[in-house]
């Protein structure tokens, strides 16, 4: 297993589009996560999978933030009408409570909102 | 309210030994993380803490205090290569979710 995989890399895109990325996470690993990372901050949490479950969201998440793992493998987190404050690193996330308790992390989407 | 803070910026001589050290304040705790990161690359895991006491990993170790709400990561022996940001992250109640510290840029001199 390569670990943990997303796509694209970089994304650049105009205010008001809709873009949607891809996590696909170590095969084994039945948690997955989102987080939003800025320049200078530590990842911020968005959403938690379990299996296909979502079984946490982030209250800072407006609503044109969505994402889904429809058969508890890969995951896709989708932002509709984009803002500029959205640019930043999105980063993807696996672990299993049979191992010990890290998380995976993919190389990370940048987004660029112009 | 949950709150992580550790220094923003720390600098260190090639050969020296440094700690970074994290305070945590959250509603419920199971473990403490550290993580590194290079500039424009993902977190790689370095270490978990759910007992009090130092727990060592090659030139990495990392300490908690449960009831002090306090961690650090110290580093011997380092390297050009150990320049990176250093996260904490709380683990939470719930075993799943993290809340972050904003990282500690570690900058080596020669």
């Amino acid at each position: 297993d390569t670990g943990v995989s997303q796509d694209p890399r970089h994304k650049i895109t105009k205010r008001g589009q809709n873009v949607t990325f891809r996590c696909d996470p170590i095969s084994e690993h039945n948690r997955l996560y989102w987080y939003r990372q800025t320049l200078g901050q530590g990842p911020e949490f968005l959403t938690y999978f379990q299996n296909e479950a979502q079984l946490e969201k982030s209250r800072l998440l407006s609503d044109r933030f969505s994402a889904e793992r429809p058969k508890g493998s890969f995951s896709t987190l989708e932002i509709q009408r984009t803002e500029q404050g959205d640019s930043a690193m999105y980063l993807c996330a696996s672990s299993t409570r049979d191992s010990d308790y890290e998380q995976y992390f993919g190389p990370g989407t940048r987004l660029t909102v112009t | 309210g949950q709150n992580i803070d550790q220094p923003t910026e720390m600098t260190a001589t090639e050969g020296a030994i440094v700690q970074i050290n994290c305070t945590y304040q959250t509603s419920g705790f199971n473990g403490l993380f550290w993580y590194q990161q290079h500039a424009g690359e993902a977190p790689t895991f370095l270490s978990y803490n759910v007992l009090d006491g130092l727990e060592e990993k090659g030139r990495f170790s990392s300490f908690l205090s449960r009831s002090k709400g306090y961690s650090y990561l110290l580093l011997k022996e380092l390297q050009m290569k150990d320049s990176a940001s250093y996260l904490c992250a709380a683990e939470m109640d719930s075993n799943y979710q993290l809340i972050w510290g904003a990282g500690t840029k570690l900058i080596i001199k020669p």
